[in-house]
């Protein structure tokens, strides 16, 4: 049962242009969403997060937009740049009924950005 | 100065044998996670420990015992290790958010390979 989805693999854009990937979510528990970058060999770090009361928040060069009545989100980054060239990771957040902290992620994305 | 870091960073070894991987976070948080990614790249939380307490536990098999001696280490043992144990395994760590999303640090992750 894939709560998060991110339905493409990857997605090539010009250098300067903007970047917009996509997520799909199920789960109307989820209340934080959230978006992890990932290099080569490295762990994701994170990028940019959203509350479900919310929908937008911008951080710099980069924008995640969420439709809850869509139960879907985006992570803009305009412009983009070589150093954007990662996997990107879409993830929810859920708190258990014991307060615990659980992240469902998505399968990631890999954005190339063309010099 | 690494704020999670993992040990070994590769692992290669054969069906049956056990093997431990280390984890140390000097980010002074006291939530602890171990993730998996396989080879469809999902990324699944399999543990979180909150202050050395074992909180979340998926459906993860009982060969996989985290043991967590101090809020500062989570370590991994896989007894009888199988073929479909094969993945990267990412640590983390972050301070339990609550209300609000108290990002989570990964590790570089351990690549395991199973021949």
């Amino acid at each position: 049962d894939q709560q998060v989805k991110q339905n493409s693999p990857s997605l090539s854009v010009q250098e300067g242009r903007i970047s917009i990937l996509n997520c799909d979510y199920t789960n109307s528990m989820f209340d934080y969403f959230l978006w992890y970058k990932k290099y080569p060999a490295e762990g994701p770090t994170f990028l940019i997060s959203i509350s479900s009361i919310k929908d937008k928040n911008e951080d710099g060069r980069f924008t995640v937009f969420l439709n809850k009545s869509a139960k879907h989100l985006s992570l803009h980054i305009v412009p983009s740049q070589p150093g954007d060239s990662a996997v990107y990771f879409c993830a929810a957040r859920r708190i258990s009924n014991f307060g615990n902290e659980k992240l469902t992620f998505g399968t990631g994305t890999r954005l190339t950005i063309i010099p | 100065d690494t704020a999670v870091s993992q040990t070994p960073k590769y692992l290669v070894t054969q069906m049956g044998n056990d093997k431990s991987i280390k984890c140390e976070q000097n980010l002074g948080h006291d939530t602890m996670y171990w993730y998996k990614q396989d080879s469809k790249k999902f990324l699944k939380i399999m543990f979180s420990y909150n202050n050395k307490e074992l909180i979340i536990n998926e459906t993860v098999p009982n060969r996989f015992s985290p043991k967590s001696p101090d809020k500062a280490h989570l370590n991994l043992h896989i007894n009888s290790l199988e073929l479909g144990d094969s993945a990267v395994y990412f640590c983390a760590s972050s301070q339990a958010g609550g209300r609000t999303y108290n990002e989570q640090f990964f590790g570089p992750g351990t690549r395991l390979t199973v021949l």
